[in-house]
């Protein structure tokens, strides 16, 4: 079973700063197999990355993803308020055919 | 555009079986997306339960697999949940998404769980 990790647990941070997100698979996941979701308080989680590094439709260019293997990141090149929320990474493929991450916590310091 | 609607009780006795429906709007069921459920623990992370395909093709997680029931009636456009022996453990907020997913020649291209419903709490006492 594919297990996803991600680092740091929350990430206290300010407007405007820059964010980067870890997702560490314990094997090797392809690229085209990696995404990214960010889920606020009460609301379903929404897509924000497939593939490791296309943005979904609709989400801003601030939004990045990158890595490949076993090394995946979310980056968020300067906050916006309305970025602080939890963020899931997703494998797809392996057993079980979807793994979500314990996520990360974006919270305003 | 595609709206998900979760629908069901809200409360389960334990022992019980969880029966929660996914109302597929703004189109067709028979599209090319896996239905899914997945739910979410108070407090915790994301747990994928299964999907469905129109045809009537399912993917299971492993870990749930000898409970779970997903099925689909084109029909009403919509897919069910049925969750067997519950305890509370499966205390969760269930949502209902579909996956985008692509197989060319064999290869498959997932654009991930792009729609989602707004969630359901279902509660085991």
């Amino acid at each position: 079973e594919i297990v996803l990790t991600q680092s740091p647990g929350t990430l206290s941070l300010s407007p405007g700063e820059r964010a980067t997100l870890s997702c560490r698979a314990s094997q090797t996941v392809g690229s085209s197999y990696l995404l990214w979701y960010q889920q606020k308080p009460g609301q379903a989680p929404r897509l924000l990355i497939y593939a490791a590094s296309s943005r979904a439709t609709g989400i801003p260019d601030r939004f990045s993803g990158s890595g490949s293997g076993t090394d995946f990141t979310l980056t968020i090149s300067s906050l916006e308020p309305e970025d602080f929320a939890v963020y899931y990474c997703q494998q797809y493929g392996s057993s079980p055919l979807y793994t979500f991450g314990q996520g990360t916590k974006v919270e305003i310091k | 555009q595609v709206q998900l609607q979760e629908s069901g009780p809200g409360l389960v006795k334990a022992s019980g079986t969880l029966s929660l429906t996914c109302a597929v709007s703004g189109g067709s069921i028979s599209s090319s997306k896996w239905w899914s459920w997945v739910r979410q623990p108070p407090g915790k992370g994301l747990e994928w339960i299964g999907s469905i395909y129109h045809s009537g093709s399912t993917n299971y997680n492993p870990s749930l697999k000898s409970r779970v029931i997903i099925s689909v009636d084109k029909s009403k456009n919509q897919f069910s949940l049925r969750l067997s022996s519950v305890t509370a453990a499966d205390t969760a907020v269930y949502y209902c998404a579909s996956a985008h997913i692509v197989v060319v020649t064999g290869h498959h291209y997932f654009y991930g769980m792009d729609v989602w419903g707004q969630g359901t709490t279902v509660t085991v006492s």
